[in-house]
């Protein structure tokens, strides 16, 4: 069973509205949650991370929120741009050897 | 920056045959990792290696062997390759005390 799910596996958006990428986890051990981009062809790259002791966190456009009552992480991508469009991952840790477990992918497509 | 490259970016094999994959990381880094990609699977751990000659399983490590025999560089083998493992490969690593792993640009790999 799939410890971490990113439930939709595409999202459109238009360029300059907000893309909300939502992950849910089932893990209550999982106290570490990063969000990577990946372009075709080239590996992830990460993006943006939260630890558990904080409910948000923020790097320009993008913005990660953690509900951990609900085991529930989203991304916010504020504006939108064409460049974002990718596939984006969320991955989670319980500090056992700094692993990952990583979510199914949704494909972000922001159309001009 | 960190490099992490790997030695093909696509490979066709035939069913039986031996395979190997190479990733070369240049951050001096502890921690390797072996992924594959699979739509709608997002990344499977195979293999980790925190150390030289040091490997532990990962979710998925059947029909797979690793090797590190350098700290800077992490194998991935098929000893008999077979249909379903035709994949994306992705290698990672990361130092002992971070989450961020640093990707490789992929494998794509065929068995035909």
């Amino acid at each position: 069973d799939q410890q971490v799910k990113q439930n939709s596996p595409s999202l459109s958006v238009q360029e300059g509205r907000i893309s909300i990428l939502n992950c849910d986890y089932t893990n209550s051990m999982f106290d570490y949650f990063l969000w990577y981009k990946k372009y075709p062809a080239e590996g992830p790259t990460f993006l943006i991370s939260i630890s558990s002791i904080k409910d948000k966190n923020e790097d320009g456009r993008f913005t990660v929120f953690l509900n951990k009552s609900a085991k529930h992480l989203s991304l916010h991508i504020v504006p939108s741009q064409p460049g974002d469009s990718a596939v984006y991952f969320c991955a989670a840790s319980d500090n056992a050897g700094n692993m990952l477990t990583f979510g199914g992918g949704t494909r972000l497509m922001v159309k001009p | 920056d960190v490099k992490v490259t790997q030695s093909s970016r696509y490979l066709v094999k035939r069913t039986g045959e031996k395979v190997f994959l190479e990733c070369v990381q240049d951050m001096d880094h502890e921690n390797m990792f072996w992924y594959r990609q699979d739509p709608g699977l997002g990344l499977r751990l195979i293999y980790f290696s925190y150390d030289v000659k040091m490997k532990e399983k990962g979710d998925i490590p059947e029909g797979y062997s690793v090797s590190r025999e350098k700290k800077e560089r992490f194998s991935l083998i098929l000893e008999s390759a077979s249909t379903n493992q035709t994949s994306m490969y992705l290698c990672a690593s990361t130092t002992v005390s971070s989450y961020e792993q640093y990707f490789g640009p992929g494998t794509r790999l065929t068995v035909t």
